[in-house]
Formats: structure tokens, sequence, C-alpha cells
């Protein structure tokens, strides 16, 4: 597609739950990332792959959180048990390597509730 | 590991007036330099970057600088319009390609009309 797509755009669940977020890159783009929005607040890292490489997963904020990616297209990140502290924007940025083309593109976000 | 901080967090112009937003990052070894703005309801788009190769880059109404000695880099926003409005993130990364941005928290922007 022509940009960086999220599923679903909003979602509600009960504390204790398990959510599962969705982002399809950029066709080609070899570089992935996603990140935590709160209201009113910057971007928080989380996770980013980079083609066939071990993933940087430093930012996952506990082991709750987990995040998949199948070769260079879709990513899948997994909060298990949700807490009412999950609730916020996450975001998913693709980018190429490409030096004249090189800078994230990013997804409109999953807007996360748990109530 | 890097640390950015964006001054002011809330920053109100008149139409046609000038709108600086500044930062500082940590880590010396960081060389890229982009700047998001963000709409109500949208994710980030990239609008102007810097590498630490040069010093000032401008495209059109904006211009980022960039100071290396004292790891401070701004964004000047010229002519300010109301479709400015929007919150503006910094970022810094210590590789030029493929590695993950560290973003300041965010200054919101309203150009009053």
């Amino acid at each position: 597609g022509a940009g960086v797509s999220q599923s679903p755009s909003n979602k509600v669940t009960e504390k204790g739950k398990d959510v599962e977020l969705r982002c399809d890159p950029i066709s080609g783009h070899t570089a992935l990332y996603w990140y935590r929005q709160r209201l009113g607040q910057g971007l928080e890292f989380l996770i980013y792959f980079q083609g066939n490489s071990a993933p940087d997963k430093s930012g996952l904020p506990s082991d709750r959180f987990s995040a998949e990616r199948t070769g260079e297209s879709v990513s899948t990140l997994t909060i298990q048990r949700t807490q009412q502290e999950d609730s916020a924007v996450y975001l998913c940025a693709s980018s190429s390597l490409d030096r004249a083309n090189y800078g994230y593109t990013f997804g409109s976000g999953t807007r996360l509730t748990v109530v | 590991g890097e640390n950015v901080e964006q001054h002011p967090s809330t920053l109100s112009v008149q139409e046609g007036d000038s709108a600086v937003i500044k930062c500082t990052y940590s880590d010396s070894a960081s060389n890229y330099f982009p700047w998001y703005k963000q709409e109500l309801g949208k994710g980030p788009q990239l609008i102007i970057d810097i590498r630490s190769n040069v010093g000032e880059k401008k495209d059109q109404r904006i211009a980022v600088t960039l100071n290396k000695t004292a790891k401070h880099f701004s964004l000047h926003i010229t002519e300010t319009q109301p479709e400015d409005s929007a919150v503006y993130f910094c970022a810094a990364s210590r590789a030029e390609y493929g590695n993950k941005l560290v973003f300041g928290a965010g200054t919101i922007l309203r150009v009053k009309s």
C-alpha cells in the first residue's frame, strides 16, 4: 500500500485480557518500529526489527509485551494481561535504508483503552 | 542511553510571526536529527531532518540548525500559518540509517489568526 497501515484503529479491552495489534509496513521497507504514546506525551520506543537481524527489544516495558515480524512484512504487537497503564496510542513506523529516501513513515496508530 | 529534551512544551504565535523550537541531546555519538509534525488523530510526519555533517538546512518556510559542540538543534518556522498548528517532535539517532530514534516530549504550536 501507499502508507503504513495499522489495525484496529481503536481497541477497548478489559483489564487482564490479551490484545494483538497489527502493522502493515510500506512494501520494501526493511526496518519496522513500534512506539507507544501516552496521552499528551512523547513517543516511547518499544521494539525495532531490521531484516533478518535479531530485533532490538530494549524498549519493551515488561514481559507482558512481545512482538513478531514475518520476514519484511506484517508485524504484530501482543500485550498480555493488559493493565490500565497500558492505555495509550501504539504507533508503528517503517523505513527504507535507501539514503535518498530514509526517514520513518508512521501509521495512524492504534488507540488502546484498558477499562 | 540517549536523552532528548525539548522546549517549550507549548508555543503560541500570531499568524505571520516566526516560531522556534529547541532540543538538546545527551549522546555525542548521535548524528541524525529529524523533526516530525503530528496533527490530531494522525501519526507523526517527517517534515525536515539534518545530519551531523551540516549545520543548517532549509526547506521553504522551515529550517533546522545544528550545533554539535553544544549538542543542540532547533526548528525554525517563518511566516507561520494556521495550518502549522500541530505538535512538533524532535528526535535523535546514533546511526544515520536503520537505528531507533529517541524523541523529545513534543511542543504544541498554536498559530492564532
